[in-house]
């Protein structure tokens, strides 16, 4: 079993919808990264969260280390917003990171 | 944007030749990280760094070695190419280990 699963593995959805992405891990972690690889493969950093939310534009994440989940919501969903979306943890007391496989999201117009 | 390149971006290479990638950065990052990307197995680590001449494995460690002789340069070596090491392979750095990561574009390598 992966340390790190994403949900759902690919979701089409029409432009404005709402959207959110899940990301369940199995081990304490320190922090959560969300990153956004485009279609032409690069990949960016979109939040490190290790409590609480963090919102930048129309994207939002949330963590509850309770119960060892992640969401990241995407508002007002545009085709430039299809991507995948990658989860990825650090286990606590480790330099690494591990991660998802991804959720590939793709927004019609 | 991070200043971070990596080279060459695209390569087809034989079985069992030589093959070093090579990871250039201008942030002076302590840490840099390769990762290798592969369908149904997302991002895994290969080997990183923590500074010049310090590295250490990562889960995917095996058939590769990592040099640092400077702290702009991280170059990852494939002794002898399977075909199972076509991949896409993208650098990482780093301020600290708690700290975002940020991604060079990616070198795709096919062994034939």
């Amino acid at each position: 079993k992966n340390e790190v699963e994403q949900s759902p593995q690919n979701l089409t959805a029409q432009e404005g919808e709402f959207i959110t992405i899940n990301c369940s891990y199995s081990v304490g972690i320190s922090a959560l990264h969300w990153l956004q690889q485009h279609p032409g493969g690069g990949i960016v950093s979109l939040f490190m969260l290790s409590s609480g939310k963090k919102k930048h534009g129309r994207l939002i994440a949330t963590i509850n280390i309770q119960e060892k989940h992640s969401s990241l919501h995407i508002t007002a969903s545009h085709p430039r917003d299809s991507a995948v979306y990658i989860c990825a943890v650090r286990i606590m007391g480790a330099q690494k990171l591990v991660f998802g496989q991804g959720t590939r999201l793709t927004i019609n117009p | 944007d991070a200043g971070i390149t990596q080279s060459p971006r695209h390569k087809v290479t034989e079985t069992g030749t030589p093959v070093t990638l090579r990871c250039h950065q201008t942030e002076n990052h302590r840490y840099m990280y390769w990762y290798r990307q592969d369908p149904g197995h997302g991002l895994r680590l290969i080997h990183y760094s923590y500074g010049v001449k310090d590295t250490d494995k990562g889960e995917v460690s095996d058939g590769y070695s990592v040099s640092r002789s400077k702290t702009e340069d991280f170059l990852l070596t494939l002794e002898s190419a399977t075909s199972s090491q076509t991949s896409v392979y993208f650098c990482a750095i780093s301020e600290s280990d708690r700290e975002t990561q940020y991604f060079g574009p990616g070198t795709r390598l096919l062994v034939l």
